[in-house]
């Protein structure tokens, strides 16, 4: 069974970088065609997709955040990788990575892991 | 606030039937499949209906799904206390160039 973890700091200082991964178990991330991505969700708010990236690379990134994430793939330690530059108190959240099926369709999720932005 | 709009939230008794709506535009919902996720208090979302209307392994055939034009309602019949929880819709978005969630509804079984 496919298993999600996310891993990472769960405090960073405004301005700084924000860096967490996801380590898949029970699968490659290689192996199956799949896009792999993140999600986060604000306290007490909806979804926003991040970003996600195939086991080759190419990546996507939301619009509104494209200039300060970066999520990359490292095949052989079955992760991948997110970086958000220069964060400020509307970057706390919950951080979700997940494997996409299809577009818009996330069907294997992390159980998430809270980061909060503060000094 | 969210480009596809849901209620905040909704309310039913057990063996209800309820819907929660989720209403876009032609450049998302008229154009692209919607998906469905349940996320249950304290845990991660969970992928609950996919390509409209397909249900992924173990979802329950309660929950369907009925999309009209821009407006792509789940419903949820034979209501249970343990449908309780937080339900979002999302699709892609050919003007933004991305995926748009609608903003929740969080579903109460009274």
């Amino acid at each position: 069974q496919l298993q999600l973890q996310e891993s990472g700091p769960g405090l960073v200082k405004p301005l700084e970088t924000l860096s967490l991964t996801c380590t898949v178990s029970g699968g490659s991330i290689s192996g199956s065609g799949h896009n792999w991505g993140w999600i986060r969700q604000s306290p007490g708010k909806g979804l926003e997709l991040i970003g996600n990236v195939y086991y080759s690379g190419s990546p996507y990134s939301n619009p509104s955040l494209k200039s300060r994430v970066t999520i990359s793939v490292d095949t052989s330690k079955n992760q991948f990788s997110l970086k958000v530059t220069s964060v400020t108190a509307a970057d706390t959240a919950v951080y979700y990575c997940a494997r996409l099926l299809g577009v818009a369709v996330f069907d294997s999720w992390g159980q998430g892991t809270l980061v909060t932005v503060s000094s | 606030q969210s480009v596809l709009t849901q209620p905040p939230s909704t309310s039913g008794t057990p063996g209800q039937r309820v819907t929660i709506s989720c209403s876009g535009s032609s450049a998302n919902i008229g154009n692209n499949p919607v998906n469905w996720y349940q996320q249950l208090p304290g845990t991660a979302p969970k992928l609950l209906i996919f390509a409209d209307s397909r249900r992924p392994s173990g979802v329950p055939d309660r929950f369907s799904v009925s999309k009209s034009g821009t407006s792509a309602p789940l419903a949820i019949s034979g209501l249970q206390s343990e449908d309780e929880a937080d339900y979002y819709c999302a699709a892609w978005d050919d003007s933004l160039n991305g995926v748009v969630f609608g903003g929740g509804t969080k579903l109460t079984v009274l």
